[in-house]
């Protein structure tokens, strides 16, 4: 069973100070980590897709990377807007085509 | 690109009364469809994969016929709650497989659905 645990739970950062958020998984074969963004009320927002250890992909402020156990998606210099909640999630390789979420981050920025 | 729209936003409804929510995907043909649901502070939990032109696939705990899912064509996937109660109030939300084979999933805004 596919399984994806994200920490910290909550964090609370300053404006500017750069972090990382940790996604930790267990997959039958990954076929892909996908990360999201969630605002309160609304649905998730597609971030980034890696495939195989050793990706990187770069969006603004946000970088993720990917290894064989684990996936980071680093913050540098973050703004107040860049405050929500972000998921991560895996698809493994038996055929089911169905997302495992972690629980999620939910990132504070103050100004 | 990759747009998926749902509708209602949000639904308020009397116990016993059936409720239909509509996920369509506007710029991309979409093979597969999933229904998640989200209480307050979790994480989704996914209840069905609907597939185009074929029954449903539901998660174990998930009622069939409470929850009826119709995936009548590439772009649009309905989930119908059928006789709800207050226990069925939730945010409900969708997501979209592109047909192409990319394995990225794209999520519908998501319907508030409170049953009084």
């Amino acid at each position: 069973e596919d399984q994806v645990t994200q920490s910290p739970e909550a964090l609370r950062l300053q404006e500017g100070e750069s972090s990382s958020l940790n996604c930790s998984y267990t997959v039958s074969g990954l076929r892909g980590l996908f990360w999201y963004r969630q605002d309160p009320g609304k649905g998730p927002e597609f971030l980034f897709t890696l495939y195989s250890a050793g990706e990187e992909k770069e969006k603004e402020r946000l970088k993720a990377t990917l290894t064989k156990k684990e996936s980071f998606l680093h913050i540098t210099a973050p703004k107040p807007e860049d405050s929500a909640t972000y998921l991560c999630a895996v698809q493994g390789d038996t055929g089911r085509r169905a997302l495992t979420f972690g629980s999620g981050t939910r990132l504070q920025v103050q100004p | 690109g990759a747009v998926v729209s749902q509708h209602p936003s949000r639904v308020i409804c009397k116990s016993g009364t059936s409720v239909k929510i509509e996920c369509r995907s506007l710029d991309f043909q979409a093979t597969t469809m999933f229904w998640y649901r989200q209480f307050p502070k979790q994480s989704l939990m996914l209840m069905a994969t609907s597939n185009e032109g074929s029954k449903a696939t539901y998660e174990q705990g998930v009622e069939k016929d409470k929850f009826l899912i119709n995936h009548a064509s590439l772009t649009l996937s309905t989930l119908t709650v059928t006789s709800a109660h207050p226990e069925d109030s939730s945010f409900y939300i969708c997501s979209a497989q592109d047909s192409s084979g990319q394995e990225t999933q794209y999520f519908g805004p998501g319907t508030r659905l409170l049953v009084l």
